[in-house]
């Protein structure tokens, strides 16, 4: 079965950090590129980075450009997504998603991970 | 960074009812768009990519259609399970936007 499996989302101070990750299976992962989407608590689906499937290739949102890193392992068959600098504006839902036509960066996303909270409060 | 554009933001219909949304870009984007359907409390789900191709697995009572800057997703006959908010995303360039969303209510 094709799958995507979020971790890492939790409670987090303001300024802090926190790492994502996102565990596939079921299909090559290596022959996909991979995004994070975030959804804050009633709001809808912002784009946040996406990562070629070789890793060389990365693109961030403006608005988390310089605090997020986006990365993967393709040994593990892992997404991940470092965050620094978090505030309550990045509270949100994570959600990891495949890109369907494989290589390209900008592609419907047809594989979604059931996705992790992440809550910025002191 | 290229807009999307819903509407409306929410509707009320009945089973067997034909349901139409829209999606408009601030430019044109070809046919570089996509639907998804996000249930309450799950993930998205792709329906409709490159805006009339059918996703494997969704019923055929999904349709899309437009191209350039107007899009249209339709449901044929809303049946109860398509309770559910609707996003359109635009694949044109990054940063690759979605619409705000239209909640279907039944």
């Amino acid at each position: 079965e094709v799958q995507l499996v979020e971790s890492g989302g939790g409670l987090v101070q303001p300024g802090g950090s926190l790492r994502l990750s996102c565990a596939a299976s079921g299909f090559t992962f290596s022959s996909y590129a991979m995004n994070w989407v975030r959804q804050a608590p009633g709001k809808g689906l912002e784009y946040v980075s996406v990562i070629s499937n070789n890793g060389v290739s990365t693109y961030y949102a403006n608005s988390v450009k310089g605090r997020f890193t986006i990365s993967r392992d393709n040994s593990k068959n892992t997404l991940y997504l470092q965050m620094g600098s978090l505030s309550p504006e990045d509270m949100a839902v994570y959600y990891c998603a495949r890109v369907s036509a494989g290589t390209t960066l900008s592609g419907a996303l047809d594989i979604w991970g059931q996705g992790t909270m992440v809550t910025v409060s002191s | 960074d290229i807009q999307m554009t819903q509407s409306p933001s929410s509707l009320s219909a009945s089973v067997g009812d034909r349901v139409t949304i829209t999606c408009r870009a601030s430019q044109s984007i070809n046919s570089y768009l996509n639907w998804y359907q996000q249930e309450p409390g799950k993930a998205p789900k792709l329906l409709i990519y490159k805006a009339s191709s059918l996703q494997s697995g969704v019923p055929s009572r999904f349709s899309g259609s437009g191209s350039g800057t107007d899009f249209t997703l339709t449901v044929s006959s809303l049946q109860p399970e398509d309770y559910a908010t609707y996003y359109c995303q635009q694949t044109y360039s990054t940063p690759l936007t979605f619409g705000g969303g239209t909640q279907v209510e039944i």
